[in-house]
Order: C-alpha cells, then sequence, then structure tokens
C-alpha cells in the first residue's frame, strides 16, 4: 500500500541555521506530495505541496522538490527562527486510495534562539 | 469563515462511559474526515465521507466506534464504551477537492 517515512525527531537547531527533513514515499505511479505543519495546540495546516515529478512546492520559506527517481519529497529552509519551532508532517495522496491523506508520523523540530 | 469547528476541546470521562465528538466542516467543502493522533501510531484516519456518505471506514478501529454526518454542516465521532486506549487527539478536517485538508484545533480525550 501507500506509505510515507519521515525522518525521527526531535530536530534542535539554533536560529538561522539550515533545515533539512527527510520523507520518502512508497507508492505506484505518480501520487500527489504535501508538507503540512502543525504547530503547539492546533490543527495542521498545509504548508506546500508538487503534484507531480520534479515540481518543486514553497511557502514561507520552505521548500520541497518531487524526486520520482528516488522517492523523495524532503523539506528545507535556509535560515529557520524560533516561530518555525512546530512539528512537520508529509503526506501523499494517490487515485487508488481516493481522498484519503496518507501521512508520516511527524517530526518535531524545535529552534532555539 | 470560522474554520473546522471541533467540539468540546478536551473531554475527560471514566471507562465505560460513551463520548461524542462533534464536528462543523467549512461551509461548502464536500469532504469530512476523522483523523485519531497518538504519539505510538501518529495520525491515522478513521473515516471519511464525501456529500455526508460515508466513503471509507476501514480505519474505525472496532465497533464502540461509530461516525455519522446527518447533513452537510455536522459530523459526530462517537466512542460507546470509552476504554483508556481510546484516549488521543482527535481531528476533524474538511476539504473541497483533493488534498487540501482544513484541520479543526482538535478534542483532547482521556480516558479514565
Amino acid at each position: 500500500g501507500n506509505s510515507v517515512t519521515q525522518m525521527e525527531g526531535p530536530v534542535t537547531l539554533s536560529e538561522e541555521a539550515f533545515l533539512t527533513i527527510n520523507c520518502t514515499y512508497t507508492a505506484t505511479g505518480y501520487p500527489s506530495l504535501f508538507w503540512y505543519v502543525q504547530y503547539p495546540g492546533e490543527g495542521l495546516q498545509l504548508l506546500l505541496k508538487a503534484t507531480k515529478a520534479d515540481d518543486k512546492g514553497s511557502n514561507k520559506g520552505f521548500e520541497a522538490t518531487y524526486r520520482k527517481e528516488t522517492t523523495s519529497f524532503h523539506l528545507e529552509k535556509g535560515s529557520v527562527q524560533v516561530s518555525d519551532s512546530a512539528v512537520y508532517f508529509c503526506a501523499l495522496i494517490h487515485s487508488n486510495s481516493g481522498y484519503a491523506l496518507n501521512f508520516g508520523k511527524g517530526t518535531s523540530l524545535l529552534v532555539t534562539p | 469563515d470560522a474554520g473546522v469547528i471541533q467540539s468540546p476541546r478536551h473531554e475527560v470521562t471514566e471507562m465505560g462511559q460513551e463520548v461524542t465528538l462533534r464536528c462543523k466542516p467549512i461551509s461548502g467543502h464536500d469532504y469530512l474526515f476523522w483523523y485519531r493522533q497518538t504519539m505510538m501510531r501518529g495520525l491515522e484516519l478513521l473515516i471519511y465521507f464525501n456529500n455526508n456518505v460515508p466513503i471509507d471506514d476501514s480505519g474505525m478501529p472496532e465497533d464502540r466506534f461509530s461516525a455519522k454526518m446527518p447533513n452537510a454542516s455536522f459530523s459526530t465521532l462517537k466512542i460507546q464504551p470509552s476504554e483508556p486506549r481510546d484516549s488521543a487527539v482527535y481531528f476533524c478536517a474538511s476539504s473541497l477537492g483533493r488534498g487540501k485538508l482544513f484541520f479543526g484545533s482538535g478534542t483532547q480525550l482521556s480516558v479514565l
């Protein structure tokens, strides 16, 4: 079946450091890929998405590129801020799973001043 | 729009009691999802509806769980009887089309 694997957290970085959170997926064909973010005490929010191979999703300084050859969708940001502290979820949706998103287990990020 | 509204925000109950979680989706959205979040298992899809009709309930853990959507603006998730292992955060989400889900703030359920 379809699945998403994320790197284990927590990830702790100093402000202005470079961020990478790894995400790989298992699916046949071409799923759509997403990153969601969950701030403390809140529900998940869509951060960015990519719907086909080589697409780059970007938002709020975050980027992720859909790599079909490595089945990956790694999240990156050049300079993190304290306000980026949250849990980040990689997810996919595929036509063979209807309209249901499959989420990874989440990666907790803590940015310190 | 106020977004997806869930109630209650917190629920503490004793084992064996009935628990009802409520959700109001964003107006105009035609999909509604119920997810459960725990540290051990992460986010699990329990059930989702399209135009008020249940499409996939394969994630519902067992017969103690039931979900309804009597109209486009309201859904419930009921657990009867509740057990301590049901303790989790339950999220409702809605969408129009594929992929962009809007989540509520969740219900933190504690079953003692």
